[in-house]
C-alpha cells in the first residue's frame, strides 16, 4: 500500500504570501498518477492538478505542481483570500487502493 | 456541463446495508471514464472505496472489498454503492465521482456528497 505523507499538518499565511505544501510518497509512483485537490468547508473536494504538474481546466496559473522522485509539491505563488481550504494530493492508478494524503489545512495568519 | 447527484437513504442502522444512487447528467455513462465512489468521515480526510467502468470492470479498496459492490445502471445513467453490514465508522460523507483513466489518473466531477450516518 502507498501512503502519501502530506506536510505540514496546518499552513498559516497571510494574503499574498507565497504556500509551498509537500506530499510524499512511501514508494515511487508515475508522475502521471498525482492529483492535487482543494476542499472548501461544506464542499466537494475540487480538482487543481493533475499528471502532477497539469492545471486542470479553469484553475488560475498562480496553482503549480511539480515533482521530483517521490516527493511532490503545490506552490500557490500569492495566496488570495478563497484559497484558504484544506488540499490533498492522491495517487490514482499507481496499485491499490487509491489513496489520498491526509490533508494540509492552509489557514489565514 | 457533467453534473454529479447522490441519492439514498441519510440514516441506516448498524448491520444494515448502505445504499447510494449516483445520477450523471451532461454526459454518458457509455462513453467512457470510470466512476467512483469516495467518503469522508466527519472532519476526518478522504478515503476512495471502489471504481468501475460501464463494462463492468471494478477496482476495490481492499480493506472494503468483502462489504462494497459497485453496478452500473447505462438505461438510467446512473451508477451505485451498497455498502453491507455497516458500523458507525461508516458514517461519513459520501461523494460520487468521475474518473479520468488514461494517460492521466484524476477524479475531476464530483457529486455535492451524501452524509450518511450510521446510528440505531
Amino acid at each position: 500500500e502507498i501512503v502519501l505523507t502530506q506536510s505540514p499538518g496546518t499552513l498559516s499565511l497571510s494574503p499574498g504570501e507565497r504556500a509551498t505544501l509537500s506530499c510524499r510518497a512511501s514508494q515511487t509512483i508515475s508522475a502521471s498518477y498525482l492529483a492535487w485537490y482543494q476542499q472548501k468547508p461544506g464542499q466537494a473536494p475540487r480538482l487543481l492538478i493533475y499528471g502532477a504538474s497539469r492545471r486542470a481546466t479553469g484553475i488560475p496559473d498562480r496553482f503549480s505542481g511539480s515533482a521530483s522522485g517521490t516527493d511532490f509539491t503545490l506552490s500557490i505563488s500569492r495566496l488570495e483570500p478563497e484559497d484558504f481550504a484544506v488540499y490533498y494530493c492522491q495517487q490514482y492508478g499507481s496499485s491499490l487502493p487509491y489513496s489520498f494524503g491526509q490533508g494540509t489545512k492552509l489557514e489565514i495568519k | 456541463q457533467v453534473q454529479l447527484q447522490e441519492s439514498g437513504p441519510a440514516l441506516v442502522k448498524p448491520s444494515e446495508t448502505l445504499s447510494l444512487t449516483c445520477a450523471v447528467s451532461g454526459y454518458s455513462i457509455n462513453s467512457g471514464f470510470y466512476w467512483g465512489w469516495i467518503r469522508q468521515p466527519p472532519g476526518k480526510g478522504l478515503e476512495w472505496i471502489a471504481s468501475m467502468f460501464h463494462d463492468g470492470a471494478t477496482d476495490y479498496n481492499p480493506s472494503l472489498k468483502s462489504r462494497v459492490t459497485i453496478s452500473v445502471d447505462t438505461s438510467k445513467n446512473q451508477f451505485s454503492l451498497r455498502l453491507s453490514s455497516v458500523t458507525a465508522a461508516d458514517t461519513a460523507v459520501y461523494y460520487c465521482v468521475r474518473v479520468a483513466q488514461l494517460v492521466y489518473y484524476y477524479l475531476d466531477y464530483w457529486g455535492q456528497g451524501a452524509l450518511v450516518t450510521v446510528s440505531s
